[in-house]
């Protein structure tokens, strides 16, 4: 059973609009979740994460937001540029610092 | 550089030979984590490792997958007896420590293709 889900596998928005990409988990044992970026041909790199303490963690263009009672994340960008076209991973981490990762939502920012 | 390194890149074998993958981690880096990746899909976490033991090797395929870490450094994944279902890119990580807020840094990944 998959622990960390991301419904939807593509995603496309205008530059200078919102980009919403979400994440739901079924596992009450993560505590900290990040979210990594990743172009073709690349490794994924980290981008932002929350603590389940936490609501919200903003860092620039990018926030995520936490509803620990709904199971549910999710990371905005605004605004969306064609550089963030990529493939992002949501992870969530238990306290041994093992990341489980959903299967990743493919962003495109259309000029 | 200072990032994580993965060699090959590229790796295409026939069905039954054995391969192995390097890794080497960003220097200090105590944790190191395998992963594979099938066209389409998610993060398939393989095995960690904390210094030299591995604590984890929960998501080893099968006991045709084996991998070990020495000097704390590099690690190679070695996979006998290749089946076409093993044709994935194989993206290894570090991190500091392992620990509940340790973001990993990736690598670029071995693709490897089972003829």
């Amino acid at each position: 059973d998959q622990q960390v889900k991301q419904n939807s596998p593509s995603l496309s928005v205008q530059e200078g609009r919102i980009s919403i990409l979400n994440c739901d988990y079924t596992n009450s044992m993560f505590d900290y979740f990040l979210w990594y970026k990743k172009y073709p041909a690349e490794g994924p790199t980290f981008l932002i994460s929350i603590s389940s303490i936490k609501d919200k963690n903003e860092d620039g263009r990018f926030t995520v937001f936490l509803n620990k009672s709904a199971k549910h994340l999710s990371l905005h960008i605004v605004p969306s540029q064609p550089g963030d076209s990529a493939v992002y991973f949501c992870a969530a981490n238990t306290n041994a610092g093992k990341s489980t990762f959903g299967d990743g939502t493919t962003l495109t920012v259309k000029p | 550089g200072a990032g994580v390194s993965q060699s090959p890149s590229n790796k295409v074998t026939e069905k039954g030979k054995d391969v192995e993958l390097r890794c080497d981690p960003i220097s200090g880096h105590t944790a190191l984590y395998w992963y594979r990746q099938r066209l389409g899909q998610g993060l398939e976490f393989l095995i960690y490792f904390q210094g030299n033991s591995a604590p984890d090797k929960s998501g080893l395929p099968s006991d045709r997958f084996s991998a070990e870490r020495t000097g704390e450094s590099v690690s190679t994944l070695t996979i006998q007896r290749t089946q076409q279902e093993d044709s994935a890119v194989y993206l290894c990580a570090s991190s500091l420590v392992t620990g509940l807020n340790q973001p990993q840094h990736f690598g670029d990944g071995t693709r490897l293709s089972i003829l």
